[in-house]
């Protein structure tokens, strides 16, 4: 069964502070990846996607990948509270995707 | 460009009673899906349609659970007879590719479901 696994959380950092936010999967067959950030009680919206191995960056997010470890990660640079929200990993295969439980960040002002 | 639009954005049943959500997904979108998140979970696919064509309904609950997508557009999902077990919050998705390969999905508003 094709899985994305998260830590639940909360991760706490100060504003201003680097969020590193985790994921693995154990499909081999995935491609692609996205993350989404859901605020509570909203829908997710789709924040960066990456499929070839390395950083992707888009303003203060970096998106990493890591295809030989299954491993997905992403960066937040000069966190905002404005970024305390649910984060969900999610990876397809040509496949709908399927998602991790998510990471609940919290950003102290 | 509208987004995916759904209704209700709440509902509130007794178990066993039956209830019907319905979305649009955004126009010139072929595919379509239908996600349930249970609180402090993650979205899990209930059903994956391409154009009017079920294309993945492995996890969707078929004895209680229906989707139709008529003519390729506006998609419903019926529950009949609701339990306690499905109060989440129903999410539509829809794509211009299928699988996750592109720029991925956008999402409706969703509907929260209540079960009593």
């Amino acid at each position: 069964q094709k899985e994305v696994e998260q830590n639940s959380g909360p991760l706490s950092v100060p504003e201003g502070a680097i969020a590193s936010l985790n994921c693995t999967y154990s499909d081999r067959g995935s491609q692609s990846f996205f993350w989404y950030r859901q605020y509570s009680g909203k829908s997710p919206e789709l924040i960066m996607f990456i499929y070839s191995n390395g950083d992707k960056e888009d303003g203060r997010f970096t998106a990493q990948l890591n295809k030989a470890s299954q491993y997905v990660s992403l960066l937040i640079r000069d966190s905002q509270p404005s970024d305390s929200a649910t984060y969900l990993c999610a990876g397809s295969g040509n496949t709908p995707l399927v998602f991790g439980k998510g990471t609940r960040l919290s950003v102290i002002a | 460009e509208a987004g995916v639009a759904q209704s209700p954005r709440y509902k509130i049943i007794e178990k066993r009673q039956s209830v019907a959500f319905w979305c649009n997904p955004i126009s010139g979108h072929a595919t379509l899906y239908w996600y349930q998140q249970i609180l402090g979970q993650g979205p899990k696919l209930l059903i994956q349609f391409q154009n009017n064509g079920v294309v993945d309904d492995s996890q969707l609950p078929k004895d209680r659970f229906s989707a139709e997508r008529l003519k390729g557009v506006d998609s419903t999902l019926k529950i009949q007879p609701a339990k306690l077990e499905d109060s989440a919050v129903y999410l539509c998705a829809s794509s211009l590719v299928s699988g996750g390969t592109g720029y991925g999905y956008t999402f409706g508003s969703g509907t929260r479901l209540t079960v009593v």
